[in-house]
C-alpha cells in the first residue's frame, strides 16, 4: 500500500545534539511538507519542497533544516539552534493543488 | 493571508447526539478546505474536503459539511454521535498565497463523546 513512512516515532535529543527526522513516501506525490504540532496550537508549517533539489521556509524554520535529494524522501533536522524543539512533527504530501495532504504517522522528539 | 478559527477547543456531545465543529475561515482568493481527524499520537486523516462544485460535502464516517461564502464557514456536522468518534478535529484552507500553496490549520477541536 502507497503511504508515508516516518521514523523514528520516538526521539530523543541531548543538549547540544542535532537530530534528524525520516520522511518517505510511495505516493509519487510532487510536493512535501514538515508540520510541528504544539497542545491547543494546531499544526504549523516548518519547510516544505514543490520539486525535487527545492525547498521552502515556512512559517517557523529557524532551528531546522532539510533537503530534498530525491523525490520520495524529506528528511527533517533539527539542531541545536532550535531551543525549544519538544513537539511532534509531521511529514505531508500532496500530489496536485486541489489534492488533499496525505499525513504520516508522526515523530515525537522529545529533549533528554 | 489566510487564517482559520475553530471555536470551542473542547465540545462534549451524549452518543447518539448531534455533533457540530464549528470553522470560520479567512481568504483573499477563493480557498479550498479540508476537515481532518487525529487520533492520540498519530497523524492526520482527512474527513472530507471543498475545492469546487457542491456546497454540501459528504466524507467519511457520517461526517458532512457545508461551504457558506457569505459567512466564511465550513462546519462539520454528524447526525449521531458515536464513541469511536472521540478524538482531535482539525479544520484547514489551503490558498495560493504568495506563490505557495500551504494549509493553514486551525487550533484543533477536542471531541468527547459521553456514553
Amino acid at each position: 500500500d502507497g503511504g508515508i513512512t516516518q521514523s523514528p516515532k520516538y526521539l530523543f535529543r541531548k543538549e547540544g545534539q542535532n537530530v534528524t527526522l525520516s520522511c518517505e513516501q510511495n505516493l509519487n506525490h510532487d510536493a512535501m511538507y514538515w508540520y510541528r504540532q504544539d497542545p491547543g496550537q494546531g499544526l504549523r508549517l516548518i519547510y516544505y519542497s514543490q520539486i525535487v533539489n527545492d525547498f521552502q521556509k515556512g512559517d517557523i524554520a529557524e532551528g531546522y533544516s532539510v533537503s530534498r535529494e530525491k523525490k520520495e524522501s524529506f528528511p527533517l533536522t533539527v539542531t541545536s539552534a532550535q531551543k525549544n524543539p519538544t513537539a511532534f512533527y509531521l511529514c505531508a504530501s500532496v500530489r496536485t493543488d486541489n489534492q488533499p495532504q496525505h499525513f504520516g504517522d508522526g515523530t515525537r522528539l522529545s529533549i533528554l | 493571508a489566510q487564517s482559520v478559527t475553530q471555536l470551542g477547543s473542547h465540545v462534549s456531545v451524549s452518543e447518539g447526539a448531534l455533533v457540530l465543529l464549528r470553522c470560520n475561515y479567512s481568504s483573499s482568493v477563493p480557498p479550498y478546505l479540508f476537515w481532518y481527524v487525529q487520533y492520540p499520537n498519530q497523524g492526520l486523516q482527512l474527513l472530507l474536503k471543498y475545492t469546487t462544485g457542491a456546497t454540501l460535502v459528504k466524507g467519511i464516517n457520517g461526517f458532512e459539511a457545508e461551504f457558506k461564502k457569505s459567512e466564511t464557514s465550513f462546519h462539520l456536522t454528524k447526525p449521531s454521535a458515536h464513541m469511536s468518534d472521540a478524538a482531535e478535529y482539525f479544520c484547514a484552507v489551503s490558498a495560493m498565497d504568495t506563490g505557495r500553496r500551504a494549509l493553514t490549520f486551525g487550533s484543533g477541536t477536542r471531541l468527547q463523546v459521553q456514553p
